[in-house]
């Protein structure tokens, strides 16, 4: 079955970079492409980013260009998501998430916290 | 940039049904995909494509997409189904945006 696996929840100080993984496994890696999403508290979904973990090209949100970068490693079925000049603000759950139909997120990460705080 | 609009909060009585909309311009015109969120967990894609469920799903979930407004259908709700939805779109250059959320309380 599709799974994919986090790494734990970080704290982080203003203006440092975070870097978030998602093992996946269950499947062929690299015929699906991976979004990331986050969820500040209390707030809605926002779209980051996706990754083709065939080739590695990406496309990123507006908001997050020139912070956000994400990459892959096929040789562990690896996706990562590093936010570089965090913010207060950028205190969220972070989730990947596989694509399905479309381009929906059909399969989910559990999410990683971050909190960024002085 | 495409803006997704959603009414912050549904309120249903068990048994009956709930429909959840998401206004965009033209959004017939794009694949619209919804997700159930409840708390404390990742999203579930509840409805692709605008009315194709993921296996799992049960048929209760049901969509459809016309003109500016995409609706989510909800029949016979349950306790359970008490969470926030979301819909989503493909903008272009693989750009993806999510409306803002609504509540779905069960009375």
């Amino acid at each position: 079955q599709v799974q994919l696996v986090q790494s734990g929840a970080e704290v982080k100080k203003p203006g440092a970079s975070v870097k978030v993984s998602c093992k996946a496994s269950g499947y062929s890696f690299s015929n699906y492409y991976m979004h990331w999403v986050r969820q500040a508290p209390g707030q809605g979904l926002e779209w980051m980013g996706i990754i083709n973990p065939s080739g590695g090209s990406t496309s990123y949100a507006q908001q997050f260009q020139g912070r956000v970068t994400l990459t892959r490693d096929t040789s562990t079925n690896t996706v990562y998501m590093e936010l570089s000049s965090l913010r207060f603000e950028d205190t969220a759950v972070y989730y990947c998430a596989r694509n399905y139909g479309s381009g929906s997120q059909g399969y989910w990460g559990q999410g990683t916290l971050v909190i960024v705080s002085s | 940039s495409y803006v997704l609009t959603q009414s912050p909060s549904v309120s249903v009585a068990p048994g009956q049904t709930a429909r959840i909309t998401c206004g965009g311009n033209n959004i017939a015109s794009k694949s619209v995909h919804w997700y159930q969120q409840r708390p404390g967990q990742a999203p579930v894609l509840v409805v692709y494509d605008d009315s194709d469920r993921p296996s799992g799903i049960p048929e209760r979930f049901s969509g459809s997409n016309s003109a500016n407004t995409a609706t989510l259908t909800i029949s016979r709700v349950e306790a359970g189904d008490e969470a926030d939805y979301y819909c989503q779109v493909w903008n272009s250059s693989r750009v993806w945006v999510f409306g803002g959320g609504t509540k779905l309380t069960v009375l």
